[in-house]
């Protein structure tokens, strides 16, 4: 398995600035995620962080707002841009595991926006 | 889309009580992984299914992927504390979408001592 960290854990940031986190991982991977998760709900993939180019967005997501990189197989980058109240919530990231299916998760950065 | 159907969206039991939460996708799935994710903390991968039929134990966990491949459920036997949480139940997210996954909205369990 591997062990992936997150910083910044929570931070609570006035409206129209930017926040990047940091997800690290322990092992190279080849397959690196962004997801957002409101309380109490289910998780919503943001992006998927490709090593060496640009990351691949889902639908209601867009490079501008969450621009995110990948300059190697063990770490990733999301920003979060000129934020709002409505950018409050879970960001975690994940890893593909090298020889399976399944994800590790991140332990999550909790955003408040004022 | 697929999308990834979850029920029941709660479920409060009694310690020592089984609870059940069921999920369904719009199109037949290659595989379905179980996540947990206890309050305040981040989704755990806790089994993958792969054959149509499949059923696999994880002490009191059961986990059972049906024939057609399309749906899946989770029952816990005799359910403690610890079993408190959210289990989600996720799905490839299909074309050329390696890696990716869809996830169910999850059933929040709670467990009343």
């Amino acid at each position: 398995s591997a062990v992936i960290s997150q910083k910044p854990s929570r931070d609570i940031c006035q409206r129209g600035t930017s926040l990047t986190i940091q997800c690290q991982v322990d092992s190279q991977v080849t397959m690196m995620f962004w997801y957002r998760q409101q309380p109490g709900q289910s998780l919503t993939l943001i992006a998927t962080a490709n090593q060496g180019s640009e990351a691949t967005y889902e639908s209601g997501f867009v490079i501008d707002k969450f621009p995110i990189s990948r300059p190697n197989l063990t770490f990733s980058t999301l920003t979060v841009s000129n934020m709002s109240p409505e950018d409050s919530s879970i960001y975690l990231c994940s890893a593909l595991a090298p020889l399976g299916n399944e994800q590790f998760f991140g332990p999550g950065t909790r955003l408040t926006v004022l | 889309g697929q999308q990834v159907m979850q029920i029941p969206q709660y479920q409060h039991v009694q310690e020592g009580e089984d609870f059940t939460t069921y999920c369904n996708s719009s199109t037949t799935l290659s595989n379905i992984q179980w996540y947990k994710q206890r309050p305040g903390g981040h989704p755990v991968f806790l089994i993958q299914l792969v054959k149509s039929g499949e059923v696999k134990k994880q002490k009191r966990l059961t986990f059972q992927f049906g024939e057609a491949k399309k749906n899946s459920s989770l029952h816990i036997t005799a359910t403690q504390t610890t079993d408190v949480g959210t289990y989600f139940c996720a799905g490839p997210a299909g074309g050329t979408s390696y890696g990716k996954l869809t996830f169910g909205q999850g059933t929040i369990l709670t467990v009343h001592p």
